[in-house]
């Protein structure tokens, strides 16, 4: 079984500050890395999808870059809003037509 | 499109009891999965499929068996239910051969007694 692993568990910030957050996954084999974001009573949706060695991806205020070599992947809120508060994860897959593995998840609570 | 779609949204059955999660979707999407939330543990895979005819298991396949006829379904069977398996169920779609962005349905809430 792959080990998916996310770093914090649960954050707290207030409105205006910038975070980041970790993923940890096997670097043997890389086929891809998302990033979705989960909001309570809701589906997760995706932000980002990487499948290159040093992808960086950017949508508004959220970033994410991708190390394939050493396994780890970073996402970015700059000027945290209190809409950012969810549950932010990672599913990591090894190679095509096999399993997709989500990570725990990252709870961001942004305080007004 | 409506996208992934989900049936029923509710369930309440008693221990030992058997049902079946249904999940469909209209996007002509090869790759299909099941999930379910645990608390503090995120999504865990349960079953997946490549294709109709093709199917795997995941993280935590015990309990559960899938089919895949068609592109288009790929419902999840609970063989006799157990407490254990009280919990939000997902099913998620994606084109294969690609990135695998998933699209998730919008979850079965289902409680055993």
């Amino acid at each position: 079984i792959l080990n998916v692993e996310q770093s914090p568990q649960s954050l707290h910030v207030q409105e205006g500050d910038s975070t980041n957050f970790t993923c940890s996954f096997p670097s043997s084999n890389f086929y891809a890395l998302h990033w979705y974001r989960w909001e309570t009573a809701k589906s997760p949706e995706a932000l980002f999808v990487m499948t290159l060695n040093g992808d960086e991806k950017k949508k508004g205020r959220i970033s994410a870059t991708l190390n394939t070599k050493e396994g780890y992947s970073y996402l970015y809120i700059k000027g945290s809003q209190p809409e950012d508060s969810a549950t932010y994860l990672c599913a990591f897959m090894k190679t095509s037509y096999d399993k997709v593995i989500f990570g725990p998840g990252t709870s961001l609570s942004v305080i007004p | 499109n409506a996208g992934v779609t989900q049936t029923p949204k509710f369930q309440v059955l008693k221990t030992g009891q058997s049902m079946t999660l249904q999940c469909a979707q209209d996007m002509n999407h090869e790759y299909m999965s099941w999930y379910r939330q645990d608390p503090g543990m995120g999504l865990r895979l349960i079953h997946y499929s490549v294709g109709a005819g093709i199917t795997d298991q995941g993280e935590v396949p015990n309990g559960y068996n899938v089919s895949r006829s068609t592109t288009e379904d790929f419902p999840l069977r609970l063989l006799s239910a157990a407490p254990s398996q009280t919990s939000v169920y997902f099913c998620a779609s994606s084109l294969a051969g690609t990135t695998y962005e998933q699209y998730f349905g919008p979850g079965t809430r289902l409680t055993v007694t």
